[in-house]
């Protein structure tokens, strides 16, 4: 079947540390993979995504690569700020299928 | 484009009470799904359609809960009777073609009393 494993929060960082939130799937076929971020009291919003091996999806300086070797699709970004604070998801779509698959969900709290 | 649409925001009901959530795709889209997010639960996957037509809702908690998608721009999940433990955020979504993820609405917050 599908899945999906996230790192275990919550993680605490301070301002401009380094992050990584780790993510390995178990997928059959060629999923396409995802990472959303949920801000508190507001809906899932995508943040990038990679649709074939070897993809990086970037934005707003977060940066995950498909790596098919490791079925991994780890969470970067070189300097948080505190406005990242919120709850980070990974998901992934297997080629054939039209709903995603999420992880449990990793708790971001960046300091002043 | 508005998004994804939700309505109410926030639901208080007693239990035993008839609940009904709404939701308004993204025009366009051609699936939506239906999710549940709980602390202890985190997103469920309750039901999901395509092109209007249910096609798993294998993960409807039970017969009490119910979801119709009249037309291409509208659907409904509704709980009949309600139960303290339906207490959640539920979450509508849509998408279009395979590859694409999902644009989710900002969610109702049920809570059951």
């Amino acid at each position: 079947g599908n899945s999906v494993t996230q790192m275990e929060g919550p993680v605490t960082l301070s301002e401009e540390a380094f992050l990584t939130i780790n993510c390995t799937y178990t997928a059959t076929g060629y999923p396409s993979l995802f990472w959303y971020v949920q801000y508190p009291g507001e809906g899932l919003q995508l943040l990038l995504k990679a649709t074939k091996a070897d993809d990086k999806g970037s934005n707003k300086g977060f940066e995950a690569t498909y790596r098919k070797e490791t079925t991994s699709f780890h969470l970067e970004k070189g300097s948080v700020q505190v406005s990242d604070s919120a709850v980070y998801f990974c998901a992934l779509r297997p080629g054939s299928a039209r709903q995603l698959t999420f992880g449990s969900g990793t708790q971001l709290t960046v300091l002043p | 484009d508005a998004g994804v649409i939700q309505s109410p925001r926030h639901e208080v009901t007693e239990m035993g009470q008839e609940v009904t959530l709404r939701c308004k795709p993204i025009s366009g889209h051609n699936s939506l799904f239906w999710y549940r997010q709980t602390m202890m639960r985190g997103l469920e996957l309750l039901i999901y359609f395509n092109n209007n037509v249910p096609i798993d809702d294998s993960g409807m908690p039970e017969d009490r809960f119910s979801a119709k998608m009249p037309n291409a721009s509208f659907s409904t999940l509704k709980i009949q009777p309600s139960e303290p433990r339906d207490s959640a955020v539920y979450f509508c979504a849509s998408s279009q073609e395979q590859g694409y993820g999902y644009t989710f609405g900002s969610g109702t917050r049920l809570t059951v009393v």
